[in-house]
């Protein structure tokens, strides 16, 4: 199976200021046919399910907001949130879903500072 | 809208069974794969199957292979998970997800709120 780790398993950002969350796969998730990373990420706030906010590594689901956005390519990738919220407050997840089963990563808590 | 409610979940003993079922609404449900996702009390995400538009492919993740079998019926929008054998591993909240449209190779656009599932004695 492809394991996500994902870092930091917690961080703590002012509002307003930029918050990095990593995520880096065991294999390549770049598959050459198509160019596409096959690579995810999800919010999921308390009590909530969770909600896509990035696919393809980098394409912004409809609906979310552009101060969220994703880069990396093959094994490792990155989700940048530009000017902290206090509605970003949650846990976040990448996931892959190159290859059965599509596994996630342990999850980032995201509090405020 | 696209809305997805599961229902099903309860206390069950170890080594019983459970019939998990998701109703889908606001889409073309026969036109997407879907899956299930369970995440445990306080623990990450784990995708547990996922089958084909038409039913005729399914994939489990090796801890529920031959306990579980995922189902679906496009003529009632509904799908299920049918969970024989369980173990008190198996607890969590089970999420009803909505697949990729032209391929399985694609991430869970939608969620449903999920239904409790405790498997304890």
């Amino acid at each position: 199976d492809i394991v996500l780790t994902q870092s930091p398993d917690s961080l703590a950002v002012s509002l307003g200021e930029r918050v990095t969350l990593n995520c880096k796969s065991s294999q390549s998730l770049f598959y050459k046919s198509n160019k596409k990373n096959y690579l995810g990420w999800y919010q999921q706030k308390a009590g909530q399910p969770p909600k896509l906010l990035i696919y393809w590594a980098s394409t912004r689901e409809s609906g979310v907001p552009d101060r969220f956005s994703g880069s990396g390519s093959e094994t490792d990738f990155t989700l940048t949130i530009t000017g902290l919220q206090a509605e970003d407050v949650a846990l976040y997840y990448c996931q892959q879903y190159y290859g059965a089963p599509y596994t996630f990563g342990q999850g980032t808590k995201l509090e405020i500072k | 809208d696209v809305q997805l409610v599961e229902s099903g979940g309860d206390l069950v003993q170890p080594g019983g069974s459970l019939r998990l079922s998701c109703a889908a609404s606001g889409f073309t449900f026969g036109g997407f794969w879907m899956t299930w996702v369970r995440q445990a009390p306080g623990k990450g995400l784990e995708w547990v199957a996922v089958i084909k538009q038409d039913g005729s492919e399914t994939d489990y993740v090796g801890s529920v292979k031959g306990r579980f079998t995922i189902s679906r019926d496009n003529t009632k929008n509904s799908l299920w998970l049918q969970m024989n054998g369980l173990r008190v591993e198996d607890t969590a909240v089970y999420f009803c997800t909505r697949g990729g449209g032209d391929s399985r190779w694609r991430p869970s656009d939608f969620w449903g709120q999920g239904t409790m599932v405790t498997v304890s004695s």
